[in-house]
């Protein structure tokens, strides 16, 4: 059971590149999220996904795109990277925003846009 | 705008004592709140969580309090150990969404 799983985990980009983020979670959720956390800012959400099919903005969604491909799966994409994109990015999933359980994290993925 | 936010960006505890980590909110909306830990280059990891009809829940060596009258939360740990080093997350659940605070660095001395 791996839970959380995000590819890659370290990216560096150049300005106006794209890249997709990759997100699975095996543990059946219903909802998935990305959150990219900056120091001293915490975690903001960008884009969540509360089922499939489903995708909706979150605090921070400009610049980003995200699919939820089935119900494992949900990507964020950067089509034209900037430098403040520069973050570490993290996906989490979670059983449903209705369900009093908490949201479990991947590792993460430290970008780097220069 | 209504946010989460810790009272304190860092905490120097001495290894055994008690640690407390505060954390205000301010959306009355919210029902369901998450203590989650952060070591260095990993993803939060859940500790505790508490739902607004309660006012308090332990865990092991953990303990969260809720003062929905202040809009105050506070994370406990008993006995602080030097594996409990880490950034204390508060999170809270609003329309089906987390959002967190800025977190707390507790460093543990030996």
């Amino acid at each position: 059971n791996a839970g959380v799983t995000q590819t890659p985990k370290f990216q560096v980009l150049k300005t106006g590149q794209s890249m997709t983020l990759q997100c699975a979670q095996d543990m059946n959720h219903n909802s998935m999220y990305w959150y990219r956390q900056d120091p001293g800012m915490g975690l903001r959400l960008i884009y969540y996904s509360a089922s499939e099919g489903t995708t909706d903005k979150g605090e921070v969604p400009n610049g980003y795109n995200v699919s939820r491909l089935n119900k494992r799966e949900f990507s964020l994409r950067l089509e034209s990277a900037a430098p403040s994109q520069t973050s570490v990015y993290f996906c989490a999933s979670s059983v449903s925003g209705q369900a009093n359980t908490e949201a479990f994290f991947g590792q993460g993925t430290r970008l780097t846009v220069v | 705008g209504e946010s989460v936010g810790l009272h304190l960006p860092t905490l120097s505890v001495q290894e055994g004592d008690n640690s407390i980590i505060n954390c205000a909110y301010s959306n009355s909306a919210s029902d369901y709140f998450i203590w989650y830990k952060q070591e260095s280059g990993k993803g939060p990891q859940f500790i505790i969580d508490i739902r607004s009809n309660m006012d308090k829940r332990q865990g092991q060596r953990v303990t969260v309090l809720l003062n929905k009258t202040v809009k105050h939360l506070s994370l406990q740990i008993a006995a602080t150990q030097p594996g409990d080093s880490a950034v204390y997350f508060c999170a809270e659940r609003v329309d089906y969404k987390l959002s967190f605070g800025a977190g707390t660095t507790v460093t543990v001395r030996a």
